[in-house]
């Protein structure tokens, strides 16, 4: 099945300062790529996502990009703020799976004030 | 309405108990999801159905049962539950299992077995 990496697992950043987040899979296959917030105690929340036949997608400070050869794709937030200071998860969808998410292991993001 | 609502918030239940989640979206969704979450870790996967009926069961313990009454709901019936159960549980839904769209998630039942 799909196993998806996720890194780093913590990153601190100053207010307004950029955040970069890596993921790669490793089914060729998969297709759909979301990336996913979740605050503490509060539901995981789509925040961008990307299909394979797309190599960047931005959404006013986010941003994702997918290299389909290199199998990795990454998550840039920039001007970071407070507000963003949550754990970010990472997915694959693959159809040969069905098309379930396979989620990375997250990266707890701190905006330091 | 782009709401996922889950039932209850919270739940304390002993390992001889029998309880159910509840899971209810309007918004027209033929995939609905159940997952469990453990602290820190990432969502995993229990079960999907897709237009009503069970596409995949990740190996769930018997001691879960889902069940989907029709489109717009879906349960998690728990028995026999073991303290290691304890976790948020996500129920999520999407406009179609093939689809490769947004899954829209609740907000969870917090779930602790003693």
């Amino acid at each position: 099945g799909e196993n998806v990496e996720q890194h780093p697992s913590t990153l601190s950043v100053q207010e307004g300062d950029s955040a970069v987040i890596k993921c790669t899979y490793s089914d060729s296959a998969s297709n759909y790529f979301p990336w996913y917030k979740q605050e503490l105690g509060k539901r995981p929340q789509l925040i961008i996502d990307i299909r394979s036949n797309v190599g960047e997608k931005k959404d006013q400070r986010i941003a994702v990009t997918l290299n389909k050869t290199a199998k990795h794709f990454s998550l840039h937030i920039t001007e970071t703020q407070p507000e963003d200071s949550a754990v970010y998860f990472c997915a694959a969808s693959t159809p040969s799976g069905d098309y379930k998410l396979s989620f990375g292991a997250g990266t707890t993001v701190t905006v330091r004030a | 309405d782009t709401e996922v609502t889950q039932t209850p918030k919270h739940l304390v239940m002993g390992m001889t108990n029998k309880k159910s989640l509840k899971c209810e979206q309007h918004m027209g969704h033929r995939a609905m999801y159940w997952y469990k979450q453990k602290a820190k870790k990432p969502p995993e996967l229990m079960f999907v159905y897709s237009y009503e009926k069970l596409s995949i069961n990740e190996s769930v313990p018997s001691r879960f049962s889902p069940e989907c009454p029709n489109s717009s709901l879906l349960n998690l019936h728990l028995h026999a539950l073991q303290p290691e159960d304890s976790a948020l549980y996500l129920c999520a839904s999407s406009l179609g299992q093939a689809l490769n769209t947004e899954a829209f998630f609740g907000q969870g039942t917090r779930l602790t077995v003693v």
